[in-house]
């Protein structure tokens, strides 16, 4: 498989659940990112790693927790999540950080309902 | 202000129409500008990337920056059905602690 998968593709949660997104990126790429994408609005970046060690965290709620076990896993740990949460989360790579103009490879995301 | 702004749409043309996708900004940082399409239940793809002002052209994909207005555009020329998709503009500065700031994409629909 190339490219950037991420599982599950959809998700219905509720509220008290507790979950995981999973990305898997074939590309050899050192750096990582998970951006969560809501209807009408901008990409918004939440976390980046880069050779498994986070980066950025963009003043995310801690109700997020992201994983990244090595550079071609990234997880995304979910738990006590809000209704406003519902989003499309995509995970991101690219080759290196370098400057942020690496071209970002992006998965083809996982939609999240929270209930 | 939003620092990226871009009309939603949604814009539906004609097949074999030209097609003009266009995004304001605020921040005159801003020096590497690009145009990322995504099609329905997939990720976004970067089609164009540019540095500073200019023209680019890639096939029938033409990007153009007028850092003076702090305008971009991507034009497509004889449009098909299958660049139906949103198209997310980006952009960041040229400092290795620059993020790239994503605008909210245009929803486009060629129709055959």
């Amino acid at each position: 498989e190339t490219g950037v998968t991420q599982t599950p593709r959809h998700l219905v949660m509720g509220m008290t659940n507790k979950k995981s997104l999973k990305c898997e990126q074939h590309l050899g790429h050192n750096a990582m990112y998970w951006y969560k994408q809501s209807a009408k609005k901008p990409l918004e970046l939440m976390f980046v790693y880069s050779l498994e060690e986070r980066v950025e965290n963009n003043s995310v709620p801690s109700r997020f927790s992201p994983e990244c076990p090595n550079s071609s896993h990234l997880f995304l740990h979910l738990h006590t999540l809000q209704p406003e949460d519902s989003a499309l989360y995509l995970c991101a790579s690219s080759q290196d950080l370098q400057g942020w103009t690496e071209t970002q490879y992006f998965g083809p995301g996982t939609r999240l309902l929270v209930l | 202000q939003k620092e990226v702004e871009q009309d939603p749409g949604p814009l539906s043309v004609p097949e074999g129409a030209i097609v003009s996708l266009n995004c304001t900004y605020s921040n005159s940082a801003f020096q590497y500008f690009m145009w990322y399409r995504q099609y329905s239940r997939k990720g976004p793809e970067l089609l164009m990337y540019t540095y500073s002002s200019g023209n680019k052209e890639d096939g029938r994909f033409t990007a153009q920056v007028d850092k003076s207005s702090k305008y971009i555009s991507l034009f497509i020329r004889d449009s098909q059905p299958s660049d139906s998709a949103t198209y997310l503009c980006a952009m960041k500065g040229k400092t290795s602690y620059d993020k790239v700031i994503f605008g909210p994409g245009t929803s486009l629909s060629v129709i055959p």
